[in-house]
C-alpha cells in the first residue's frame, strides 16, 4: 500500500532555532500534500496546502513567513518552523495525495516537536 | 463553510458491549465523510469514509457508520469493543477525496476490562 514518511519522528530544539521537517511519499508520486498541527489532547488543524512546483496555500491564522513550506518535487514536501518557540511545540502531520488520483490520500505517521 | 462536531470528548464502553461515537456534520454540498483512527504517538489510520454511494459503510476491524443526510450524522460503531479499540477517534469532512480535509475534536475510547 502506498507509504508516506515523516522525518524526524520526534525534534527537540532551543528556543531561536530553526527546524525542516521532511514529508515523503514513499511508493507514489504527490502533487499535493497537506500539513497539519495537532497540540497536546486536541485535533488536527490544517495549516498549508503544498502544491509540486507552486507556493503553499496557507489557512487563516497561520504566519507563511514562519512556516515555510517547500515542495520541490513529487515524492517531497518540507516544512520549516522558523525562529521556533516554545508555543510551537506540536504534533506535524503531513497527508499526500497520489498523481495520478487514486480514491484516498495518505497520512504520515508525524513528526514530534519539542521546542525548549 | 465545512464542520464536524463530535458529541463527547471521552465515551468509556466495556470490553464485549456497543462501540457509538457520534458525529454530526455540517455543509453546503454533499460531504465526503471520514473516521479515522490514532494510537498514542502515531499518525492517523483511515477507518472508513462516506463518498455518495451506500449509506452504511463498513471499515477495517470491525467498525461501520451509516450516513444520515436528514439527522447530518455519520455515527461510529461496533458491535463488541475489544481492548484494542482503546485510541483517539476523529470525525472528518472534506469537498472531496483529494481536498483539505476539517477534523473533528476527536473522541477518546477507554475500553473498561
Amino acid at each position: 500500500g502506498a507509504v508516506v514518511s515523516q522525518h524526524p519522528s520526534w525534534v527537540i530544539c532551543k528556543s531561536g532555532t530553526s527546524v525542516k521537517i521532511e514529508c515523503r511519499s514513499l511508493d507514489f508520486q504527490a502533487t499535493t500534500m497537506f500539513w497539519y498541527r495537532q497540540f497536546p489532547k486536541q485535533s488536527l488543524m490544517l495549516m498549508a496546502t503544498s502544491n509540486e512546483g507552486s507556493k503553499a496555500t496557507y489557512e487563516q491564522g497561520v504566519e507563511k513567513d514562519k512556516f515555510l513550506i517547500n515542495h520541490a518535487s513529487l515524492t517531497l514536501s518540507t516544512l520549516t518552523v522558523t525562529s521556533a518557540h516554545p508555543e510551537d511545540s506540536s504534533f506535524y502531520i503531513c497527508s499526500a495525495i497520489p498523481h495520478p488520483l487514486t480514491d484516498t490520500q495518505y497520512f504520515g505517521p508525524g513528526t514530534r516537536l519539542t521546542v525548549l | 463553510a465545512q464542520s464536524v462536531t463530535q458529541l463527547g470528548s471521552h465515551v468509556s464502553v466495556s470490553e464485549g458491549a456497543l462501540v457509538l461515537l457520534r458525529c454530526n456534520y455540517s455543509s453546503s454540498v454533499p460531504p465526503y465523510l471520514f473516521w479515522y483512527v490514532q494510537y498514542p504517538n502515531q499518525g492517523l489510520q483511515l477507518l472508513l469514509k462516506y463518498t455518495s454511494a451506500a449509506t452504511l459503510v463498513k471499515g477495517i476491524n470491525g467498525f461501520e457508520a451509516e450516513f444520515k443526510k436528514s439527522e447530518t450524522s455519520f455515527h461510529l460503531t461496533k458491535p463488541s469493543a475489544h481492548m484494542s479499540d482503546a485510541a483517539e477517534y476523529f470525525c472528518a469532512v472534506s469537498y472531496g477525496d483529494h481536498d483539505k480535509i476539517i477534523f473533528g475534536k476527536g473522541t477518546r475510547l477507554h475500553i473498561l476490562p
